[in-house]
């Protein structure tokens, strides 16, 4: 099945810093999602970005799907930002085999 | 619209007991799909369904069946509870198998002891 590598596993920040997540993936996609899982477990859906730019507010992301990589950005982050950053794919031709996730990175902003 | 409703939020069950968990969505989606989380991991597919009546398995089917009587319907049953089945379970769905966002509940958090 697709693989999906998500670094940094961890990262500590303090509050106004700015970050760059990394999520590479092994084949084509069609689907590929940021999802960012709160401290009470849900999981927020950031963005819907198999190709291309999409911003909202401080979070941005571009995926690149020829070289088979997408990035989220976070500015000038805030202590409510903590959690973990899941990137999550869906292999192009998959039918409805549903996501695969990475690892996650966890996110811990201070004060 | 509610969106995708699991319930219950919390369970804890013993050794072989059996629970089904509850998932509903209001938006017609016709895809329906379970993953479990285990601590410090990303979510793997346990079961997907395209329709009443059509589910199949995902990476992680074993000790679990699901059925799809409704559209809006997609439940998870556990027959027999094992340690190994304590987990996160978030229920998801999706229109259909065009280009769109797979849309999440907020989870049924199980233990087994």
């Amino acid at each position: 099945g697709i693989q999906v590598e998500q670094s940094p596993p961890d990262l500590i920040l303090q509050e106004g810093a700015n970050s760059t997540l990394r999520c590479n993936f092994s084949d084509s996609v069609n689907n590929l999602q940021w999802f960012h899982q709160n401290p009470w477990g849900q999981l927020i859906n950031l963005f819907y970005i198999p190709s291309g730019t999409k911003q909202n507010g401080r979070l941005s992301a571009t995926t690149v799907a020829t070289e088979r990589y997408s990035l989220l950005y976070i500015s000038s982050s805030q202590t409510t930002y903590s959690g973990v950053y899941f990137c999550a794919v869906e292999r192009r031709g998959g039918g409805a085999d549903g996501l695969t996730f990475g690892k996650g990175t966890h996110l811990i902003i201070q004060p | 619209n509610a969106g995708v409703t699991q319930t219950p939020k919390f369970r804890i069950l013993k050794i072989g007991q059996s629970m089904t968990l509850q998932c509903t969505q209001d938006m017609n989606h016709n895809y329906m799909y379970w993953y479990r989380q285990d601590p410090g991991m990303g979510l793997k597919l346990i079961y997907y369904s395209v329709g009443a009546g059509i589910t199949d398995k995902g990476e992680v089917p074993n000790g679990y069946n699901v059925s799809r009587s409704t559209t809006e319907d997609f439940p998870l049953r556990l027959e027999l509870a094992a340690p190994s089945q304590t987990s996160v379970y978030f229920c998801a769905s999706r229109i259909d198998s065009s280009n769109q966002p797979q849309h999440f509940g907020d989870g049924t958090r199980l233990s087994i002891l």
